[in-house]
């Protein structure tokens, strides 16, 4: 069984802050780990993805998650927040034991203060 | 490349009726699943689609069913609708299934169904 966790259903922040959105996971074997955007009326949009090679994963609009395997932890970062990344954020796993289905978290909305 | 095509982008319908929705998935992509997505369940998979066989299905009612085209495009219907069948439906699309394959997915930007 695998699922996801994400910590804070909303995260506001300052503009030119840092933005951290939280996830940690759960998997018997080696997981695939995802983070997802999703803007009003939108469908989702791959920010950036984890497939066992390097821990530290670099996505689009300046994103970045560190896999941690010690702590079972995806966490997302971005150094300066912009307007723009106002928007709702998902994690999602998925293995070979769970035939590649993706498990999503909760979400978590991020709201940014000018 | 066209991304993951989903139509109708709105609906409306009425308790009891049926509904169909459509999914063009990425030139090339032969995998294609569902997801819904609600404020109360969030987002939760529906099935899977994979050389026009049903590979994974999600855990909902018989009333939920799918099939895929010999050309990858999908559709989902659900019968006799219920309110709390309103949602956002998704698609995705990848290029295979198991090792070898992308594993991320690429999502349509759904249809916006609403049950009366």
């Amino acid at each position: 069984a695998q699922s996801v966790t994400q910590l804070g259903s909303h995260v506001s922040v300052s503009e030119g802050a840092l933005v951290l959105l939280r996830c940690n996971y759960s998997s018997s074997v080696p997981p695939y780990l995802f983070w997802y955007v999703q803007y009003p009326n939108q469908g989702l949009q791959l920010l950036l993805k984890y497939t066992s090679a390097a821990t530290l994963v670099k996505g689009i609009n300046g994103f970045e998650a560190e896999f941690k395997k010690s702590e079972t932890s995806f966490h997302l970062t971005k150094p300066s927040a912009h307007m723009s990344d106002a928007a709702e954020y998902f994690c999602a796993v998925s293995s070979f034991s769970n035939d590649y289905k993706l498990s999503f978290g909760a979400g978590t909305t991020v709201t940014v203060r000018a | 490349k066209a991304g993951v095509t989903q139509t109708p982008r709105y609906l409306i319908k009425t308790r009891g009726q049926q509904v169909t929705l459509s999914c063009s998935p990425i030139s090339g992509h032969r995998s294609v699943s569902w997801y819904q997505q609600t404020p109360g369940q969030g987002l939760q998979f529906l099935f899977e689609y994979f050389s026009e066989t049903q590979r994974n299905k999600g855990n909902f009612p018989g009333r939920f069913s799918g099939r895929q085209f010999s050309n990858s495009r999908s559709e989902m219907n659900v019968s006799t609708l219920e309110l709390g069948d309103s949602a956002l439906y998704l698609c995705a699309s990848r290029e295979g299934r198991g090792q070898g394959y992308d594993y991320g997915y690429t999502f349509g930007s759904g249809t916006r169904l609403t049950v009366v």
